[in-house]
């Protein structure tokens, strides 16, 4: 059966700092890969996916950028945080047209 | 970006009680999800639609892919306090399957 892990649970960053959130997938190959963010807990907003290694589709303009080195890898990350990227994201994986499936998410608090 | 129209927004239900919420679109789609989101968790998939008109249950759940393509609904029977969360629904578009399309989700509170 297919796996998503997800890490850290929590992170705690100065404003100006750098970011990297780490997805991994296991028992499934070349998926659809997903990164979220949600505030407040309602509503949902795509930052970036993937349908293969190297190809990344940013959905908004942001101070945070994607990357996908390996099939099953999907990595978050930002040069220089700010208070506005706190939030709770979420990492996510697909078979292309059919339903996503979340990690346990990162809650990401800048201070 | 394109959202659905998710309603209700919130509800308040004493245990027992059976639950009805619904999202629409404008355009057609191709498919139907309904997650819940446990607070500080991900959004764990309940049901998966894929055809107009598919009704589909999973125990206590039952939702339907609208005709038209452009709704579905979940109902929820005999809440139960572990049902409280928050209740999105998504699709695919007829032009796009690789992005989902979200509700901004109902708010489920359960009165044991």
């Amino acid at each position: 059966s297919q796996t998503i892990h997800q890490w850290p649970a929590t992170l705690v960053q100065p404003v100006g700092s750098p970011l990297s959130l780490e997805c991994t997938v296991e028992g499934t190959s070349n998926p659809n890969l997903y990164w979220y963010r949600q505030a407040a807990g309602r509503g949902l907003q795509l930052l970036f996916y993937s349908v293969g290694i190297g190809q990344i589709s940013s959905e908004v303009p942001q101070n945070l950028s994607a990357s996908r080195p390996q099939d099953r890898q999907f990595i978050l990350s930002s040069k220089k945080l700010l208070l506005s990227d706190s939030g709770f994201y979420l990492c996510a994986w697909s078979a292309i047209g059919n339903a996503q499936h979340f990690g346990d998410g990162t809650r990401l608090s800048i201070l | 970006g394109q959202q659905l129209n998710q309603s209700p927004q919130s509800m308040f239900i004493q245990e027992g009680e059976d639950v009805s919420m619904n999202c629409t679109s404008s355009s057609i789609f191709n498919t139907w999800l309904w997650y819940k989101q446990d607070p500080g968790e991900g959004p764990v998939l309940l049901i998966a639609l894929y055809k107009a008109g598919e009704l589909t249950s999973n125990g206590r759940l039952t939702a339907q892919f609208g005709i038209t393509r452009k709704d579905s609904f979940l109902n929820i029977s005999a809440s139960i306090p572990s049902d409280v969360g928050i209740y999105f629904c998504a699709g695919h578009n007829a032009g796009n399957n690789r992005k989902l399309i979200w509700g901004l989700g109902t708010s489920l509170a359960v009165n044991p």
